[in-house]
């Protein structure tokens, strides 16, 4: 089955620097890759996502791209701010015929120093 | 509502007592997934319903875990005889299906077992 694999687990910044979050996965089946960002007592919320069909996506500071050969993608945050400290979660979708599901990295706690 | 709700919002139980959490998903989504979330970590895939198909129930980690899905619409996720190591905090999500999409999460169950 798919496995996805996150790093780091942990990565502090100063406000205004850029942030990146790696992950990859194993099975080449999977065809979507969305990311979220979990905020501390809240359920993780959707932030961006990318198909397999497209290299790069970008939405304001938040950018991720793709690399289905070396099957890994990643998170680029830019002009990080306070607010962006959270934990962070890269998935894969295997997805055949009309079913998937979603499997998950460990998390990244990103904290952004004032 | 506008997004998945979960209830309710805390649950302390004695151990080897059953309990029973609930999923409404966003109206219209016909894929609906359970995962659990210990402390600090990473989500734990338990099972996926997608419309009418049978249930890939196979993240549940052992036979007191159990869930249903009624009229393709509420879930509910029942542990029977619970253990201290099923503390942690339930979460569910919810997507259109059908095509690879992004799960929306809710605020999650957080269970305490003591």
């Amino acid at each position: 089955g798919e496995n996805v694999e996150q790093h780091p687990s942990t990565l502090s910044v100063q406000e205004g620097d850029s942030a990146v979050i790696k992950c990859t996965y194993s099975d080449s089946a999977s065809n979507y890759f969305p990311w979220y960002k979990q905020e501390l007592g809240k359920g993780p919320q959707l932030i961006i996502d990318i198909r397999s069909n497209v290299g790069e996506k970008k939405d304001q500071r938040i950018a991720v791209t793709l690399n289905k050969t070396a099957k890994h993608f990643s998170l680029h945050i830019t002009e990080t701010q306070p607010e962006d400290s959270a934990v962070y979660f890269c998935a894969a979708t295997p997805w055949r015929g009309s079913q998937g599901n979603l499997i998950f990295g460990k998390g990244t706690k990103l904290s952004v120093k004032p | 509502g506008a997004g998945v709700s979960q209830s309710p919002s805390n649950k302390v139980t004695e151990k080897g007592k059953d309990v029973e959490l609930r999923c409404d998903p966003i109206s219209g989504h016909t894929a609906l997934y359970w995962y659990r979330q210990s402390l600090g970590q990473g989500l734990e895939f338990l099972i996926y319903f997608q419309g009418n198909s049978a249930p890939d129930k196979s993240g549940l980690p052992s036979d007191r875990f159990s869930a249903e899905r009624t009229g393709g619409s509420v879930s509910t996720l029942t542990i029977q005889r619970t253990q201290q190591e099923d503390s942690a905090v339930y979460l569910c999500a919810s997507s259109f299906g059908g095509a690879v999409q992004a799960g929306y999460f809710g605020p999650g169950t957080r269970l305490l077992v003591l």
